[in-house]
């Protein structure tokens, strides 16, 4: 049972143009919302995080965007780059049972 | 460099075999994690150890055992291994309590023929 649904599974976007990835939930004991970026090869690394609290949080290009009544969140990447071309995962945190679920991952591709 | 090693890299085994997944962390964190990648399955928990002496079921644990050794170390074991079980392993660590204090080793790539 996926308890983190992604949407795309493999997105392709123009260098310059927005890449978006949603994911969905349905656990509200879930209280924490981070995103993971993995490149080839590579460990998945954190990328940036919500709190439930908050509706939005940017960092530089990346930009989380939360609706906790509809339980869903996204990932937005602004002037997207070809450096940028990885596995995205979004992820919720169970404080409770001190556990990190994962959705399944979109593979971002960013053409020059 | 601080971080999570994982040994070997790659692996290929026959169906039955047996194996040990080394991990080790050098941030003395309290808690360790083995997942599973799959494509399209994102990665999914195997098994965790909160702390040192304790450990857990995730949400794939058959055909999978864990020891945590000490502080530093979290096993995966496969004690025989079968075609489904062809996957990327990763195992991570945590401070407690941390959230985002996530850190990923680079993987081990399982292949069971």
């Amino acid at each position: 049972q996926q308890q983190v649904k992604q949407s795309p599974q493999s997105l392709i976007v123009q260098k310059g143009g927005i890449s978006i990835i949603n994911c969905a939930y349905e656990n509200t004991a879930f209280d924490y919302f981070p995103w993971y970026q993995q490149f080839p090869g590579k460990g998945p690394a954190l990328l940036i995080a919500i709190r439930p609290d908050v509706s939005e949080k940017k960092e530089g290009r990346f930009t989380i965007s939360f609706n906790k009544s509809a339980k869903q969140f996204s990932l937005h990447i602004m002037d997207s780059q070809p450096g940028d071309s990885a596995t995205y995962f979004c992820a919720a945190y169970h404080r409770g049972a001190q556990k990190l679920v994962f959705g399944q991952g979109t593979r971002l591709t960013i053409n020059p | 460099n601080a971080g999570v090693t994982q040994t070997p890299k790659f692996q290929v085994l026959k169906t039955g075999q047996s194996m040990t997944l080394q991990c080790a962390q050098d941030m003395n964190h309290n808690s360790m994690y083995w997942y599973r990648q799959d494509p399209g399955m994102g990665l999914r928990l195997i098994y965790y150890s909160a702390s040192e002496g304790t450990t857990d079921k995730g949400e794939v644990p058959n055909g999978y055992n864990v020891s945590r050794l000490n502080k530093r170390e979290f096993s995966l074991r496969l004690e025989s291994a079968a075609p489904s079980q062809t996957s990327v392993y990763f195992c991570a660590s945590r401070e407690l309590l941390i959230p985002d204090g996530y850190t990923f080793g680079s993987g081990t790539r399982l292949t069971v023929v």
